[in-house]
């Protein structure tokens, strides 16, 4: 299988549930990034990683953490979520963050997350 | 490979300036173009083209698409030091392995006073 793809597609937790938001890069990328996507607010980045390394953090919650153990896999551990999180969250992925050349960023599906 | 590449990486003006933004793109079942304003964290929708040559207005702002030579411009007339940002192209495509939404790196705009 090729390019993005992020598990599950769905998730309905609670407030007090732990779960984790899945991605994963079939494309020899080495940047990785999280993304937010509300109902009424357009497409927010949370996260960066590049070459495994946590480049940027936009003031995201600590109930937000993620995590990246190699440049093909990032994950999104969620904790003590509030209703106003629910969101559909993205990942993406490029070949460097920081690379100057005009750099294409590729979307997983998301995962549609509903907090109760 | 899907492609989107947008020029110039940055850009710095005066106000009351004119610019033109530009995205090309390579992608296989374009679905459609959309134009972003990063300010900050937060991405801003701007516009969405699916058809060539219908130009869309809004304010000061107006882009147009190019189906037959795969790009899109983005122009800012008579800039204002608020219209400073980083302007995204991204591409919408049908299925596709490698995700529905493909973004270029951006156009970072500076105005000055």
């Amino acid at each position: 299988e090729t390019g993005v793809t992020q598990t599950p597609r769905h998730l309905v937790m609670g407030m007090t549930n732990k779960k984790s938001l899945k991605c994963e890069q079939h494309l020899g990328h080495n940047a990785m990034y999280w993304y937010k996507q509300s109902a009424k607010k357009p497409l927010e980045l949370m996260f960066v990683y590049n070459f495994k390394e946590q480049t940027e953090n936009n003031s995201v919650p600590s109930r937000f953490s993620p995590e990246c153990p190699n440049s093909s896999h990032l994950f999104l551990h969620l904790h003590t979520l509030q209703p106003e999180d629910s969101a559909l969250y993205l990942c993406a992925s490029s070949h460097d963050a920081t690379s100057g050349v005009g750099e294409t960023q590729y979307f997983g599906p998301g995962t549609r997350l509903l907090v109760l | 490979e899907d492609k989107v590449v947008q020029s110039p990486l940055s850009l710095v003006v005066h106000e009351g300036d004119t610019v033109t933004l530009n995205c090309s793109y390579e992608v296989t079942n374009f679905r459609s173009l959309l134009w972003y304003k990063q300010e900050k964290k937060a991405p801003t929708f701007l516009f969405m083209l699916t058809s060539s040559g219908i130009e869309k207005k809004s304010g000061r702002l107006s882009s147009i698409l190019d189906k037959k030579e795969l790009f899109s411009i983005l122009n800012i007339t008579a800039t204002q030091t608020g219209d400073s940002a980083i302007y995204l192209c991204a591409l919408k495509v049908y299925g596709g392995s490698q995700g529905n939404l493909i973004f270029g790196k951006g156009t970072k705009l500076s105005v000055k006073p």
